[in-house]
């Protein structure tokens, strides 16, 4: 049973525009949820997270937004560049604080931004 | 910024032997050390939680015979996955946090070829 589904295994978009990627969780203990970004030979790296007490936080140009309600969230990058190519893979957790303890991933979304 | 180092990157071994998977965080002190197995096209899988100076927490359905897990020291958490078999093969990737609300930073992860 996947708890965390990404369910869009690819998206390719112009550079310049605008990267949606979506997320959905069943679990409605998670309450903090991250974005990791991932090039190829190399490890995730942390991009951006959400406590369940919000509905969006913003860094530079990513974005996420949560809605508890629907179980889904989005991390929308713009203006998108080719640099953004990377597999991207959305994250859930439990516990107050915004603990990283036991994170359930989701089978990543590979992005690619094309010049 | 923080570094995480795993080694070896690739390693190739013959079914029944030991494979030693070492993890080390490179300017902090990581009091916790995250092991995740991925299979093609899954998602990362927490294996096992490991604290500095004490045993392992492994999640359900992972053998803790099989992947002994040590972190003797706040820089250093090893993997030996034992007498391998070809169903090991994968990719096992460690992450570390200073503290828990600390975001993860992931090592470049182990591509194991069992034959």
């Amino acid at each position: 049973d996947q708890q965390v589904k990404q369910n869009s295994p690819s998206l390719s978009v112009q550079e310049g525009r605008i990267s949606i990627l979506n997320c959905d969780y069943t679990n409605s203990m998670f309450d903090y949820f991250l974005w990791y970004k991932k090039y190829p030979a190399e490890g995730p790296t942390f991009l951006i997270s959400i406590s369940s007490i919000k509905d969006k936080n913003e860094d530079g140009r990513f974005t996420v937004f949560l809605n508890k309600s629907a179980k889904h969230l989005s991390l929308h990058i713009v203006p998108s560049q080719p640099g953004d190519s990377a597999v991207y893979f959305c994250a859930a957790t439990q516990g107050s604080g915004g603990s990283n303890y036991k994170l359930t991933f989701g089978k990543g979304t590979l992005l690619t931004v094309n010049p | 910024g923080a570094v995480v180092s795993q080694h070896p990157s690739r390693v190739i071994c013959k079914s029944g032997t030991s494979v030693k998977i070492e993890c080390r965080s490179l300017d902090f002190q990581a009091t916790t050390m995250f092991w995740y197995r991925q299979f093609p096209k899954k998602s990362l899988m927490l294996m096992a939680t490991s604290n500095e100076g004490s045993k392992a927490t492994y999640e359900q359905g992972v053998e803790k015979d099989k992947f002994l897990i040590n972190h003797a020291s706040l820089t250093l958490s090893t993997l030996t996955v034992t007498s391998a078999h070809p169903e090991d093969s994968s990719f096992y990737i460690c992450s570390a946090t200073g503290t828990l609300n600390s975001p993860l930073h992931f090592g470049n992860g182990t591509r194991l070829t069992v034959t």
